[in-house]
């Protein structure tokens, strides 16, 4: 079993400050982790991925997350907020590939909306 | 590389009517994903192809819901007799073995 919490809703930042988006995760496997963005109308695109190499990953547009497993968490973060980066981000567990789980399901938080004030 | 198109856009129906999408994949993907996304939700997970053949299914996907990937290429997904619960965006998704799954921009269900 697995599931994802993003412990906020909705953020706001001003822009230039940093951004932190939270996500907590559960898996009974060693899992892969993922954040994706949607903007509106749009479909989801891939930010970063984790899949048990480093634990900082760095992903597009200047993001980047930690995979701490001791506190099972995966936070999405970025020094300084741009006004394109005002969207809907997700954070996603899966079984890991060699989990031997059998499931390919991703399974996606319910979702952080990102403001940015001008 | 394309990407995932899904067809049409949007679609507006009325409850007890078939519908049916389309998805179609990037060219070299063996994998194949459909999920729902709600107003205010994550995606979910809907059922997953490799190559044509049917994987996993969510429980989610009743027997009004059926979903093909013949000769392991496109894809099509068909509610039929839609009620009005099954207003939402459906996504497709598609990777290669071991790599993060592509999604399209989605195909937006209306019922009415």
């Amino acid at each position: 079993a697995q599931s994802v919490t993003q412990l906020d809703s909705h953020v706001s930042v001003s822009e230039g400050t940093p951004v932190l988006l939270r996500c907590n995760y559960s898996s009974s496997y060693s899992p892969s982790l993922f954040w994706y963005v949607q903007h509106p109308n749009k479909g989801l695109q891939l930010l970063l991925k984790y899949t048990s190499a480093a634990t900082l990953v760095k992903g597009i547009n200047g993001f980047e997350a930690e995979f701490k497993k001791s506190e099972t968490s995966f936070h999405l973060t970025k020094p300084s907020a741009h006004m394109s980066d005002a969207a809907e981000y997700f954070c996603v567990v899966t079984p890991g590939e060699s989990s031997g789980a059998g499931s390919y399901q991703l399974t996606f938080g319910k979702g952080t909306k990102l403001s940015v004030i001008p | 590389d394309t990407g995932v198109s899904q067809n049409p856009r949007h679609k507006i129906t009325k409850r007890g009517q078939n519908v049916t999408f389309r998805c179609d994949p990037i060219s070299e993907h063996n994998r194949l994903y459909w999920y729902r996304q709600t107003l205010g939700q994550g995606p979910e997970f809907l059922t997953y192809f490799q190559n044509e053949a049917q994987l996993e299914k969510s429980r989610l996907l009743s027997d009004r819901f059926s979903a093909e990937r013949p000769k392991g290429s496109f894809s099509t997904l068909e509610i039929q007799r839609t009620e009005q619960g099954d207003s939402a965006m459906y996504l497709c998704a598609s990777s290669l073995q071991l790599s993060p799954l592509h999604f399209g921009n989605g195909t937006r269900l209306t019922v009415t």
